[in-house]
């Protein structure tokens, strides 16, 4: 399974934006890019994906390098209510299954 | 309103009872998926089912089972095998064509 890699932790301050990097070097074509985020004691919620194209969305911008084999959740004001942890994953076709690493614990500053 | 539902919240059990935890959703969604969550840890797949009467193991199946009788409905069994049970438990769904899962709310399961 395409894996992929986040920094532990990242600090930001209230209404500063935020960019969380996700390295995933051994992703294949058909894989897309998905990016989810938990409260504690909550499930993951779905913040955005996209497949090749930059991404937008209410939530968050994807920025998706032109190899694919990295990118970048923005969040373009951080607010103390994005503070949780997000995963980047990998979704592709052939498995159907989407696997999740540790994640980036988001502290927002007030 | 459409959605996932895991029950019970939280379920204490003695050591080397069975438990099984619930899942439904009414999204019309073909897959459904289990996960653990340990404290401080990421989600560690258990079981998925792409459709019904089918699924597959993921990284940690061993102490649990699961059965797809229904599109509806995906519960697991935390059997007396599973080692080391106490742990958060979160039940998903998502449509195989976009992927973008959808979780329940979890379920927390204390083995005292």
């Amino acid at each position: 399974d395409a894996k992929t890699t986040q920094p532990n932790s990242m600090e930001s301050n209230e209404e500063e934006p935020v960019h969380l990097p996700c390295n995933h070097s051994t992703i294949s074509g058909t894989d897309y890019i998905h990016w989810y985020r938990q409260l504690p004691s909550q499930g993951p919620e779905y913040v955005i994906h996209g497949l090749t194209s930059n991404v937008n969305n209410r939530m968050a911008s994807l920025a998706i390098a032109e190899d694919r084999k990295s990118s970048t959740l923005i969040l373009h004001r951080a607010t103390l209510r994005d503070a949780a942890v997000y995963y980047c994953i990998l979704w592709g076709n052939a498995g159907n299954m989407l696997t999740f690493g540790g994640g980036t614990r988001l502290m927002v500053k007030p | 309103d459409g959605g996932i539902t895991q029950s019970p919240k939280y379920l204490f059990r003695k050591e080397g009872q069975n438990v099984t935890l619930s899942c439904e959703q009414n999204l019309n969604h073909d897959a459904m998926y289990w996960y653990r969550q340990d404290p401080g840890q990421g989600l560690r797949l258990i079981y998925y089912s792409q459709i019904v009467n089918d699924f597959q193991k993921g990284d940690i199946a061993e102490g649990y089972s699961v059965s797809r009788e229904k599109k509806e409905s995906f519960p697991l069994t935390v059997t007396s095998a599973q080692k080391n049970p106490t742990a958060f438990y979160l039940c998903a769904s998502s449509m195989r064509q976009t992927g973008e899962l959808f979780f329940g709310e979890g379920s927390r399961l204390t083995v005292l």
